[in-house]
């Protein structure tokens, strides 16, 4: 275990659910983030949370919305996603004062949107 | 258009060979990172290099960091079947003001050691 626990492993869901993704660390780390990989395509950046602060959006679409509820949890909510949102789906989380340590990532989301 | 740009694409290796993977970037950094990435799981992460240093080891990996070309390598010597995984370059171009690193990956090498 890297100590970046991601719920659930996989996922599927019809376009007109409404589901979400859980991640949790316990590294005592102050940033977090979600990543989207789809096939063929580098990991896309989605949401940064650094000190439980949404500090950047990547123009993601509004049917995937974050929460972060204290620097141990993220969400990310799904409603009415589309076939194309179908995708691993990566949490990770870093210590950062001023300097990058590197990421330490879950398991990842296995998302198929039917 | 990415910021990291991995090469080759893939490569395919016999166990005891040293694989050497390529990464350029495309502007200012303050790290360059490598992660390994096995089917369908998360990132793992190898190694990190800062924009001072030119070259780092951590077992059988060496990574070299040329900021006048915008480019790193990654060495894997005497190679090994469990080697066989994606690898990604990720590159932080964090600008000091903020709180958090951002990282930027490319589309990755798939490695394949054959036994």
């Amino acid at each position: 275990e890297t100590g970046v626990t991601q719920t659930p492993r996989h996922l599927v869901m019809g376009m007109t659910n409404k589901k979400s993704l859980k991640c949790e660390q316990h590294l005592g780390h102050n940033a977090m983030y979600w990543y989207k990989q789809s096939a063929k395509k580098p990991l896309e950046l989605m949401f940064v949370y650094s000190l439980e602060e949404r500090v950047e959006n990547n123009s993601v679409p509004s049917r995937f919305s974050p929460e972060c509820p204290n620097s141990s949890h993220l969400f990310l909510h799904l409603h009415t996603l589309q076939p194309e949102d179908s995708a691993l789906y990566l949490c990770a989380s870093s210590q950062d004062d001023g300097y990058n340590y590197g990421y330490t990532f879950g398991s990842g989301t296995r998302l198929t949107v039917v | 258009s990415q910021q990291g740009e991995e090469d080759p694409q893939a490569l395919s290796i016999q166990e005891g060979e040293n694989a050497t993977m390529n990464c350029s970037y495309k502007t200012s950094i303050n790290n360059l990172q490598w992660y390994r990435q096995n089917s369908g799981r998360g990132l793992v992460h190898l190694i990190l290099i800062r924009s001072n240093e030119r070259e780092k080891h951590s077992g059988r990996l060496r990574v070299t960091l040329d900021t006048s070309k915008k480019s790193s390598s990654l060495l894997i010597t005497a190679s090994r079947a469990a080697d066989t995984a994606s690898y990604f370059c990720a590159t932080d171009a964090w600008a000091g003001g903020t709180s958090y690193g951002k990282l930027t990956f490319g589309q990755g090498t798939i490695l394949t050691v054959h036994p």
